[in-house]
């Protein structure tokens, strides 16, 4: 079975370029989340879906970053326009309901110059 | 406010002996713990979880142990092999399913 899939794996932008991430889960999970992770930190919640519907955005900086999963499977995480401090590695995550045991993708490193 | 804490950022052991990582909460909301495990250049990947009604959970060198008073959890790794090393995070969730991690301990097992 194959596991979560990300892309690009990595990417370098300058500042105030827009930058775009895609995730395609395991199949048959309906629950999707974005995390956030900075060097020498554990990763930090951006967003969660259950199927279609956001239903934790709570920590998605709304005013550069956006995120949308179409038909309850791919999602794309935006970000327009990237700063410095957005470099990071974005990961994406996905379980079968909310048992806690989140699968992962490799993640995307973004490097913004 | 960091809600999952693991206080050492790094861990040395000798291969076959035992590995001790450690992790601290402050909510009491808290039902279910995680430990996930990272390589380099890879994403984490569950390792083993515990649920608040427990106090243990073994699977085979793994076992994690649950202090509720303490607020306190720890993964035993018995015997260490240098293939467990790894970063090393603990993660928690409330009963309203947002999972929170810990910064992560980095352990090396020297052959």
């Amino acid at each position: 079975e194959a596991g979560v899939v990300q892309s690009p794996r990595y990417k370098i932008i300058e500042k105030k370029q827009p930058v775009a991430f895609w995730c395609n889960p395991i199949s048959g999970h309906n629950t999707l989340y974005w995390y956030l992770q900075n060097l020498g930190q554990g990763p930090e919640l951006l967003i969660r879906y259950e199927n279609e519907e956001a239903v934790d955005d709570s920590q998605l900086p709304k005013d550069r970053f956006s995120a949308e999963r179409l038909k309850g499977v791919d999602s794309t995480l935006k970000i327009q326009p990237a700063e410095l401090g957005d470099s990071a590695v974005y990961l994406c995550a996905s379980s079968f309901g909310s048992t806690g045991e989140l699968f992962f993708g490799e993640g995307s490193r973004l490097t913004v110059l | 406010d960091q809600q999952v804490k693991q206080n050492s950022p790094s861990l040395s052991v000798q291969e076959g002996r035992i590995s001790i990582l450690n992790c601290d909460y402050t909510n009491s909301m808290f039902d279910y713990f995680l430990w996930y495990k990272k390589y380099p250049a890879e994403g984490p990947t569950f390792l083993i979880s515990i649920s608040s009604i427990k106090d243990k959970n073994e699977d085979g060198r793994f076992t994690v142990f649950l202090n509720k008073s303490a607020k306190h959890l720890s993964l035993h790794i018995v015997p260490s092999q240098p293939g467990d090393s790894a970063v090393y995070f603990c993660a928690a969730r409330p009963s309203y399913d947002k999972v929170i991690f810990g910064p992560g301990t980095s352990l090396s097992v020297i052959p």
